[in-house]
């Protein structure tokens, strides 16, 4: 099974600031299927980037993803108030499914 | 649009079976491509996926788990349901139901979830 290892776990940033998550995989990710969520307190995850790169759909253009392999990057480029929340990624490349163990993106 | 909403008890005894159903709508499970997963989440803790089945009726489970999992569809009521067996106190958990997608073979939609405790 491939381990997902995410990093910082917390990430304290002001609104307007500029936030950088990794992930990091035990082995490659195939055909970079690899995702990643933002779930807010007592919410659901929610979708925001899927196959490393690609925004889902009424994902703001604020929030981009990249990398490739074993290495994976959630860039978002302005916080906005509403983007403090933990985010996770998960890979759908092999079987089975994981999720890594979350960052945390708080307010300063 | 797509909805998915869990359903089932909320608190299980240690040993017992739990049951939870899945309704659907916005969506067929005949659609090729499509299927719907479960995922679980205990409390303060990340995400676990634990099942899949496919509009083809291929099922797919957590290997750590696979002996007391069993999901099935129902697609003419539009449900699909998890059964997991044994259930102990580290099973406590957020079940979610979820959409998987054709399009990006991933999950897209998930349900608002529900708190499942295993205590006697």
């Amino acid at each position: 099974e491939i381990v997902l290892t995410q990093s910082p776990g917390t990430l304290s940033l002001s609104p307007g600031e500029r936030a950088t998550l990794s992930c990091r995989a035990s082995q490659s990710v195939s055909s970079n299927y690899l995702a990643w969520y933002q779930q807010k307190p007592g919410q659901a995850p929610r979708l925001l980037m899927y196959g490393a790169s690609s925004r889902a759909s009424g994902i703001p253009d604020r929030f981009s993803g990249s990398g490739s392999g074993t290495d994976f990057t959630l860039t978002i480029s302005r916080l906005e108030p509403e983007d403090f929340a933990v985010y996770y990624c998960q890979q759908y490349g092999s079987s089975p499914r994981t999720f890594g163990q979350g960052t945390k993106v708080e307010i300063k | 649009q797509i909805t998915l909403k869990e359903s089932g008890p909320t608190l299980v005894k240690p040993t017992q079976t739990l049951t939870l159903t899945c309704t659907f709508s916005g969506f067929s499970l005949n659609t090729s491509g499509v299927g719907v997963g479960w995922i679980r989440q205990p409390p303060g803790k990340a995400l676990e996926w634990l099942a899949l089945i496919y509009w083809d009726d291929d099922k797919r489970y957590r290997p750590s788990l696979k002996n007391r999992l069993t999901i099935t569809k129902d697609t003419s009521k539009n449900q699909v349901v998890l059964t997991m067996t044994n259930m102990e106190p580290v099973d406590t958990a957020t079940y979610y139901c979820v959409h998987r997608t054709g399009a990006i073979q991933n999950f897209d939609y998930w349900g608002q979830g529900t708190l499942v405790t295993v205590s006697s």
